[in-house]
């Protein structure tokens, strides 16, 4: 069945360091892919997708490209910030919102000033 | 941004007893919403969909004479843990896809609620 695989964390970083989390995924079909953000006591949100192969979802400064050849969605930031310490979920879908969400195990990262 | 919220944020009940969640759109109508479990420190693992009008579809494993749902209006949805024991301890959390204005929609998350069996 689908499925979606992420690095183990914890992640540890000082400020203004380089971030990569890495995710891949098993699907039969074409899958949307997102990355979803938990912020401690808070519910999830997203904080990008991709919908088809090649295609880059960015926001908040977070980058991830949809490669099908390596059936992965590594998630990149150039320069974390404290404020982004959070745990952070890859997940698919298919066909938009109303599906279900396949989630990976979500990677904690910590940054330290 | 739709907004999707849920009661109580935590709870403590006594092995035995039941418990009941909420889980509403508050500006947006969902016809759909999914319910998930969260371990510590685990991913969230999907246990059902709520539909509106319509029986809840229950992932394999799922008890769902344990786990009642009841998607009661547009805007309601609600998850009753009955007879609650400790191994029922966990985080839930609902979400509700919103239309995001012509591009789809999206899935909205509640805050979750943590149920701790004693």
């Amino acid at each position: 069945g689908d499925s979606v695989t992420q690095m183990e964390g914890p992640v540890t970083l000082s400020e203004e360091a380089f971030l990569t989390i890495n995710c891949t995924y098993t699907a039969t079909g074409y899958p949307s892919l997102f990355w979803y953000v938990q912020y401690p006591g808070e519910g999830l949100q997203l904080l990008l997708k991709a919908t088809k192969a090649d295609d880059k979802g960015s926001n908040k400064g977070f980058e991830a490209t949809y490669r099908k050849e390596t059936t992965s969605f590594h998630l990149e930031k150039g320069s974390v910030q404290v404020s982004d310490s959070a745990v952070y979920f890859c997940a698919l879908t298919y066909s938009g919102g109303y599906n279900k969400l396949i989630f990976g195990a979500g990677t904690r990262l910590a940054v330290h000033p | 941004g739709a907004v999707v919220s849920q009661h109580p944020s935590w709870v403590i009940c006594k092995s035995g007893t039941s418990v009941k969640i909420e889980c509403r759109s508050l500006d947006f109508q969902a016809t759909t919403m999914f319910w998930y479990r969260q371990f510590p420190k685990q991913s969230l693992m999907l246990m059902a969909t709520s539909n509106e009008g319509s029986k809840a579809t229950y992932e394999q494993g799922v008890e769902k004479d344990k786990f009642l749902i009841n998607h009661a209006s547009l805007t309601l949805s609600t998850l009753t843990v009955t007879s609650a024991h400790p191994e029922d301890s966990s985080f839930y959390i609902c979400s509700a896809p919103g239309n995001t204005g012509g591009l789809g929609y999206e899935q909205y998350f509640g805050p979750g609620t943590r149920l701790t069996v004693t």
